[in-house]
């Protein structure tokens, strides 16, 4: 079974453009959730999808946005790209709610 | 709120155990789980533990949950060089889904 594929793997942007991540979870897998990494902050909770709806949002501003399709895909947008948003953002996917997650590579984004 | 706590970095021989040491402060923790990041890659889930559960064990690794001291540990028995990376623990809550709060990551060094 194939894991959870997230493209583009790197992406170098400039300040103030807008960005779109896309992830397609493990086949079966219904929820999706997004997470950021960078040395500074850590590992920090983005937002949750599940049956294309939004369950649970981080501590993030309105600029970082998402959606999730019928099929589990899910996208995130960053839009007016910081300086402080190069990080490494992580999907991951699991069946349903409450279930161990699995991760995706990540897409490393530079904001130049 | 909650807060996962680990220290930053272990060094051992190949061949000796390791032991990876977190502390939460939510009382609600559902889920506990230890992943493995190595460079460059996403996260690999390792292992988790239940709340209600003392201890588990798979092949090398060894977990043990202190629930009164709201303290967890990964033990990797007979540490090879492969086992290089940094080390996540991470909880999830009752009714929070998904989001996954994670330590800063442990770094683990492993010598020949």
């Amino acid at each position: 079974k194939a894991g959870v594929t997230q493209t583009p793997r790197y992406l170098i942007k400039t300040r103030g453009q807008q960005v779109t991540l896309s992830c397609s979870p493990i086949s079966g897998h219904r929820s999706v959730s997004w997470y950021q990494q960078t040395p500074g902050q850590g590992l920090q909770f983005l937002f949750e999808y599940f049956s294309e709806t939004q369950r649970n949002k981080g501590n993030f501003p309105g600029r970082f946005s998402g959606r999730q399709f019928s099929n589990s895909r899910s996208e995130m947008n960053v839009s007016t790209l910081e300086l402080g948003d190069s990080a490494l953002y992580l999907c991951a996917s699991s069946l349903s709610r409450d279930n161990e997650q699995f991760f995706g590579p990540g897409t490393r984004l530079t904001v130049l | 709120g909650e807060d996962v706590e680990q220290s930053l970095f272990l060094s051992v021989r190949e061949g000796d155990s390791s032991v990876i040491n977190c502390t939460y402060t939510d009382s609600s923790s559902t889920y506990l789980y230890w992943y493995k990041q190595e460079p460059g890659a996403g996260l690999q889930l390792l292992t988790y533990i239940f709340s209600n559960m003392d201890m588990k064990q798979d092949q090398r690794l060894t977990v043990l949950l202190n629930k009164k001291d709201k303290h967890l540990s990964l033990r990797i028995a007979d540490t090879q060089t492969g086992d290089s990376a940094i080390y996540f623990c991470a909880e999830s809550q009752d009714n929070a889904g998904n989001m996954l709060t994670f330590g800063g990551g442990t770094r683990l060094m492993v010598k020949p």
